[in-house]
């Protein structure tokens, strides 16, 4: 399965996007790339998924690069409760997911 | 529907006694998972299990024992605890990661804090 590689941290002002990268340069064809956010000790919570095409949902946008090489997850008017970590996870098949350190967002007022 | 549940939510353990994490989940989901998240650190992956009656090793299943008896519990046991197992237990479902996309999405429970002494 293809490893990802994300900024330790990031911070970003409430009401602007917030935009997370990954870099996931030996993701394979039929590899998806997943984001996940843990609040605060929490368990992490799915937030969206894509392969080739550019995705939204009601949490969140994906922007994958035509090279599939990379992502960015976009939280488009980030909250005080956006404040996560945030994990980027490529895989597909019979992958079995495995998390590494994620992207620590803070949202400050 | 109460998704996965786990229990206990918090123990303490003394070295060398055992104790066995229940995760169980109503959703009818195939795989079930067990992470372990320690301070500034992700998720590490301890063990899985692709159906009833089937467990895996993740990345570090040392001092740990599985069970898949029924196809909503998975059982995490501990045999002789040690201050190293210290952490926040994690457990997961999904319906299936043998196809791509949204089936791959994983529920996670709350977490259970076990603290060795």
């Amino acid at each position: 399965d293809a490893k990802t590689t994300q900024p330790p941290s990031m911070d970003c002002a409430e009401g602007r996007a917030a935009n997370l990268p990954c870099n996931h340069s030996t993701i394979s064809g039929n590899e998806y790339v997943y984001w996940y956010r843990q609040i605060h000790s929490q368990g992490p919570q799915y937030i969206i998924h894509g392969l080739k095409n550019n995705e939204t949902n009601e949490m969140a946008s994906l922007i994958i690069t035509e090279d599939r090489k990379s992502s960015t997850l976009i939280l488009p008017h980030a909250t005080l409760r956006d404040t996560a970590v945030y994990y980027c996870i490529v895989g597909g098949g019979s992958y079995i997911p495995t998390f590494g350190r994620g992207t620590s967002l803070i949202v400050h007022p | 529907n109460a998704g996965v549940t786990q229990t206990p939510k918090f123990r303490v353990l003394k070295t060398g006694q055992s104790m066995t994490l229940l995760c169980a989940q109503d959703m009818n989901h195939e795989y079930m998972y067990w992470y372990r998240q320690d301070p500034g650190m992700g998720l590490r992956l301890i063990h899985y299990s692709v159906g009833e009656g089937t467990t895996a090793k993740g990345e570090v299943p040392d001092g740990y024992n599985v069970s898949r008896l029924k196809k909503q519990n998975f059982l995490l046991g501990l045999e002789s605890a040690a201050p190293s197992q210290t952490s926040v237990y994690f457990c997961a479902s999904s319906y299936s990661t043998r196809t791509s996309g949204r089936a791959n999405e994983q529920y996670f429970g709350p977490g259970t804090r076990l603290t060795v002494t």
